[in-house]
Order: C-alpha cells, then sequence, then structure tokens
C-alpha cells in the first residue's frame, strides 16, 4: 500500500540556517510528490510539486525539494531560513490508482 | 480573489445534533475535496467531486457523514448524529482540473462536538 512517512515530528533550527525536511514515500510506481506548508490557524498552501522530469523542484518561499527514485525520498530544503518560517509542512503523494495520502507534518520552529 | 470560503469557521455542538459545514470553491475550479485534519489521525481525504459528482468516497468515516454539490459553487459535509470523535478540522479545498492539479485550501471549520 502506498505510504508516506515524514520521519521528523518537530524541528528548530536557528534563523538564517540551513533546513531539510525529510519525507520517504512507498509507491511502486513513479508518484506525484507535493509538499504543503500550513500556517497556524490556515489551511494548507502548496510549496511545489514534481510530477516528472527534472527531480530538483523549485518552489515558492525559496523552497525546492529533490525527489530522489533510488532512496524513496522527496526531502525538501531551504539554504536560509526566516523567522515566518515557522510553520507544520506536510509532504504527500498523489498515486494514480489510490487516494491522496498525506504525511504526518513536521513541525518546524525558529530560533532567533 | 476569493479563496476557496468554508463557512462556520467554528462551530460547537452537543452530541448528537446535526453539523453542516459549507464550502465555496474557487470559482472556475471543476474538482473539490472535503479533509479532515485531528491531531491522532493527521490530514485524511473523505470525499473528492469532480464537475458536482463524487468521485471518490472511500474516505467518508461511516454512515453518519454525508456530502453533497449540487453545483459548481456550494458543497456540504454533513454530520448526523455528531459524536465527539468527530471534533477536528475540516478543511475543504479545490483544483482546476482533477485531483493532481494544485489544491487550494480554505481556512478549515473547526468543530468540537460536546
Amino acid at each position: 500500500a502506498q505510504s508516506v512517512t515524514q520521519p521528523d515530528i518537530h524541528i528548530t533550527v536557528s534563523e538564517g540556517a540551513s533546513l531539510e525536511l525529510r519525507c520517504n514515500y512507498s509507491y511502486g510506481a513513479t508518484p506525484y510528490l507535493f509538499w504543503y506548508v500550513q500556517s497556524p490557524g490556515q489551511g494548507l498552501q502548496l510549496l511545489l510539486k514534481y510530477f516528472s522530469g527534472d527531480t530538483l523542484v523549485q518552489g515558492i518561499k525559496g523552497f525546492e525539494a529533490e525527489f530522489k527514485r533510488s532512496q524513496s525520498s522527496f526531502n525538501l530544503r531551504k539554504p536560509s531560513v526566516h523567522w515566518s518560517d515557522a510553520a507544520e509542512y506536510f509532504c504527500a503523494v498523489y498515486s494514480s490508482a489510490s487516494k491522496i495520502i498525506f504525511g504526518s507534518g513536521t513541525r518546524l520552529s525558529i530560533r532567533p | 480573489d476569493a479563496g476557496v470560503i468554508q463557512s462556520p469557521r467554528h462551530e460547537v455542538t452537543e452530541m448528537g445534533q446535526e453539523v453542516t459545514l459549507r464550502c465555496k470553491p474557487i470559482s472556475g475550479h471543476n474538482s473539490l475535496f472535503w479533509y479532515r485534519q485531528t491531531m491522532m489521525r493527521g490530514l485524511e481525504l473523505l470525499i473528492y467531486f469532480n464537475n458536482n459528482v463524487p468521485i471518490d468516497d472511500s474516505g467518508m468515516p461511516e454512515d453518519r457523514f454525508s456530502a453533497k454539490m449540487p453545483n459548481a459553487s456550494f458543497s456540504t459535509l454533513k454530520i448526523q448524529p455528531s459524536e465527539p470523535r468527530d471534533s477536528a478540522v475540516y478543511f475543504c479545498a479545490s483544483t482546476r482540473g482533477g485531483k493532481y492539479e494544485t489544491q487550494y485550501f480554505g481556512p478549515g471549520t473547526r468543530l468540537l462536538v460536546l
């Protein structure tokens, strides 16, 4: 069965530091992969998505993610975080054979 | 442009009461999704409409839940009777195309069933 794992429940990084949020998926074929961000009290907003082609995907707000088929991963990165990046981040897999599956989320805190 | 609109934003009700959540998708979008978010279960897709037709309702937890989309600009999610375990934040999202397109989420309805 398809699944998405975000192994880090909560991460704290210093403002200006680099960030990497992990996402691992389980799916037999090439999945459609997404990263969403949710600010407190808000709905989810799409950061970026991968369907095919270049495995390094650029998104909004300076985020990028790299699809690595060999590792079944789609990690989200940002070279320098800002205090406004504090939020919860969700990885999602959309497969042709199943419904949309979201990871459990990673809560990002920013240390001043 | 107005985004996805949900009402009410907050709902507190007593167990056994009927609850109706409402959603207005972005104009021109033809797919609509209802999600439930809880601490225990995370974000779950409940039902997905395309062109007002329910395509996948396998996530609807049980018969107490029902969803309708009578036209392209309005959808409801109804819980009857409500139970405390239904307490959650319910999100509606819409896309211009099918489920693989970018989803635009509403602000959510926070439901508390006492």
